[in-house]
């Protein structure tokens, strides 16, 4: 079975570009998350869905940052304007729970830099 | 209190010896506490996880230590081996999915 996937896996851009993620969970998972994760900042959690429904999104940094699941095969991050100190690996991650914790499925990553 | 903090940052073992990383936390309502393996290039990946009310889990080479009273959890592995060598991230949360995880520590397994 094909694991949670990511495009683009790099992407170097300029500041003040506008950036977008996109995710492919794994078939039959309800929760969509996405991680941002950089040496200074470990990773931390941006936002997450429950049913293609954002639950929570108090990590997003600020109102440059916006996510979207319009269904439950895809969804996206989108970053506008861009800034180097977004520079980072932003993970997405499903899992087949909802309301629980339990294993949360990681694609391999977007890495952003921004120039 | 949303914090886990990790220690060591790095940590280098020769082959075959017990790699230890020590994890604490502060806020009481966590209930799951899973530990993620990440190799370069890859996404973190689950390697073992506990619940508060067994004070040990142990899956092959793979075991986690939990004190409750102490506030702190930690992942042994026994018998090292080069293929272990990865960053590896304790993490916590209280059944709302949002994991906090911890800074990370980087293991180098010398043969």
């Amino acid at each position: 079975d094909a694991g949670v996937i990511q495009s683009p896996r790099h992407e170097v851009t300029e500041m003040g570009q506008e950036v977008t993620l996109r995710c492919k969970p794994i078939s039959g998972h309800n929760s969509l998350f996405w991680y941002r994760q950089t040496m200074m900042r470990g990773l931390e959690l941006l936002i997450y869905f429950n049913n293609n429904v954002p639950i929570d999104d108090s990590g997003m940094p600020e109102d440059r940052f916006s996510a979207k699941m319009p269904n439950a095969s895809f969804s996206t991050l989108k970053i506008q304007p861009s800034e180097p100190r977004d520079s980072a690996v932003y993970f997405c991650a499903s899992s087949p729970r909802i309301g629980e914790t339990g294993e949360l499925f990681f694609g391999e990553g977007s890495r952003l830099t921004v120039l | 209190q949303q914090q886990v903090k990790q220690s060591p940052q790095s940590l280098i073992v020769q082959k075959g010896g017990i790699s230890i990383i020590n994890c604490a936390y502060e806020n009481t309502a966590f209930d799951y506490f899973p530990w993620y393996q990440q190799f370069p290039g890859k996404g973190p990946a689950l390697l073992i996880a506990i619940r508060p009310d067994v004070s040990e889990k142990k899956e092959g080479r793979f075991t986690i230590s939990f004190n409750k009273s102490a506030k702190q959890f930690s992942l042994h592995i026994m018998d090292s081996q080069p293929g272990d060598s990865a960053t590896y991230f304790c993490a916590a949360s209280m059944g709302a999915q949002k994991l906090v995880f911890g800074q990370g520590t980087r293991l180098t397994i010398n043969p």
